[in-house]
């Protein structure tokens, strides 16, 4: 069965780094488009970015554009997310989660359970 | 302030039926397909609708979809106590190139 498992969340400085981490398993990895979707505390879903199956084309929402970077590794079925330049609302529960189709279909048809990212002096 | 726009919240009692609206413009919802998600605390967000009404493998029947222009409902039928959770609309807009998702709606089964 699908599953997707994030790691790499913890509590760091503003204007620090932290890379986070999704193992895939149970699909065709380098079949799928990928995305991250992010949780505020409190708050409702919000998407951060997608990267299509081969890793040639990335999206990014505008308030991550520049310090946040998706990639993939599609022999190690990882997805990963770069955050640099971290503010305090970037705190939040990441998810990622694969979607529908090859290309960016919109539909986020499984996800994962998330990891939680603290940005806080 | 989320692209799509969802009730905060939405109440009904055990065994009726609720919907949850969505409405968005000609970017997003207008052309192009409507999911819906259900999410409870610490767990992995699950897809109910995807394509505006289609339902994946082991999502009962009693979630449906339906789009008219730019807005779409989520409609719940024989509500259970287990169906509390909040729900999202999502769908990919054409202009930001990006997905978007609405602020979700709670659901309480009183």
């Amino acid at each position: 069965q699908v599953q997707l498992a994030e790691s790499g969340g913890g509590v760091v400085q503003p204007g620090g780094s932290l890379r986070l981490s999704c193992a895939a398993s149970g699909f065709t990895f380098s079949s799928y488009s990928m995305h991250w979707v992010r949780q505020a505390p409190g708050k409702g879903l919000e998407w951060v970015a997608v990267i299509s199956y081969d890793g040639s084309n990335k999206n990014y929402v505008d308030s991550v554009k520049g310090r946040f970077t998706i990639s993939r590794d599609n022999s190690k079925n990882t997805l990963s997310l770069q955050m640099n330049s971290l503010r305090p609302d970037d705190t939040g529960t990441f998810f990622c989660a694969r979607d529908f189709a090859g290309f960016f279909s919109g539909t986020l048809d499984f996800w994962g359970r998330g990891t939680l990212v603290t940005v806080s002096s | 302030q989320s692209v799509l726009t969802q009730p905060p919240s939405v109440s009904a009692a055990p065994g009726q039926k609720v919907t949850i609206s969505c409405s968005g413009s000609s970017s997003n919802i207008g052309n192009n397909y409507v999911s819906w998600y259900q999410h409870l605390p610490g767990t992995a967000p699950k897809l109910l609708i995807y394509d505006n009404n289609k339902r994946p493998s082991g999502i009962p029947d009693r979630f449906s979809g339906s789009k008219s222009g730019t807005s779409a409902t989520l409609g719940i039928t024989g509500l259970q106590t287990g169906d509390e959770a909040e729900y999202y609309c999502g769908t990919w807009d054409s202009s930001l190139t990006t997905v978007v998702f609405g602020g979700g709606t709670k659901l309480t089964v009183l």
